[in-house]
């Protein structure tokens, strides 16, 4: 069964506006912790923002935040005022404790002018 | 400097031959991961490795493939007689301890092309 799903295989979204990518994951461990990358064409893997399953509030790093609905298990990315340096490829992904971090199967941004 | 270093950054095999790709990270890492992405596709997990020894692998992880870290700092990753479906990007991943804690470093990948 997968454990983190991204059901959006591609989006696009106006220079400027927000954009909210969607992640849910499932784990029947209360101790994980969730991440956001970014791989723009270049190949490389960006880390974006992180949320441990314990933390109180919703992450925030810039103009990205994570939308953690933790009943829900969802983990949603927000990415605010998007420029077209946004458009990438971008990967939810978890961690258990004593396991790998597993991917989801990504979800593609276009950003137009 | 980037956190994790990955050599060689792309590799042209023939089928049947090993390859050795490798890893340095900088910090005190305790955790370290090879992944694989095959072109366009999602990124695989392959397998983790703490404390000198493997902690997980997946299914993909079979005995095909190795790790080690002989020297306390090199990370690598051996594959014996490749195969064309080896050709992918290979990542090597390194974070801090524990299930919870931050986030994990990405070397910039090592592509392996297999003819």
């Amino acid at each position: 069964a997968q454990k983190i799903t991204q059901t959006q295989p591609g989006m696009f979204v106006q220079e400027k506006e927000a954009v909210t990518l969607d992640c849910t994951y499932d784990t029947s461990d209360p101790s994980y912790g969730l991440f956001w990358y970014k791989q723009p064409s270049s190949g490389e893997m960006i880390f974006l923002i992180y949320q441990g399953s314990y933390d109180q509030q919703n992450a925030t790093e810039g103009r990205y935040s994570l939308n953690f609905q933790k009943a829900r298990k969802s983990a949603n990315l927000v990415i605010s005022a998007s420029q077209l340096g946004d458009s990438a490829m971008y990967f939810c992904a978890m961690r258990e404790p004593n396991e790998g971090v597993r991917f989801g199967a990504g979800t593609r941004l276009t950003v137009k002018p | 400097e980037p956190e994790v270093t990955q050599t060689p950054s792309h590799q042209v095999t023939q089928m049947g031959q090993e390859v050795i790709l490798r890893c340095v990270p900088i910090s005190n890492h305790l955790y370290f991961y090879w992944y694989r992405q095959i072109l366009g596709q999602k990124v695989e997990f392959l397998v983790s490795f703490y404390n000198n020894e493997i902690s997980e692998k997946s299914e993909i992880f079979d005995d095909q493939f190795s790790v080690e870290r002989p020297d306390g700092s090199n990370f690598t990753l051996k594959i014996r007689s490749t195969k064309l479906e080896d050709s992918a990007m290979y990542f090597c991943a390194a974070g801090t301890p524990g299930g919870n804690h931050g986030e994990l470093f990405f070397g910039e990948g090592s592509r392996l092309t297999v003819l």
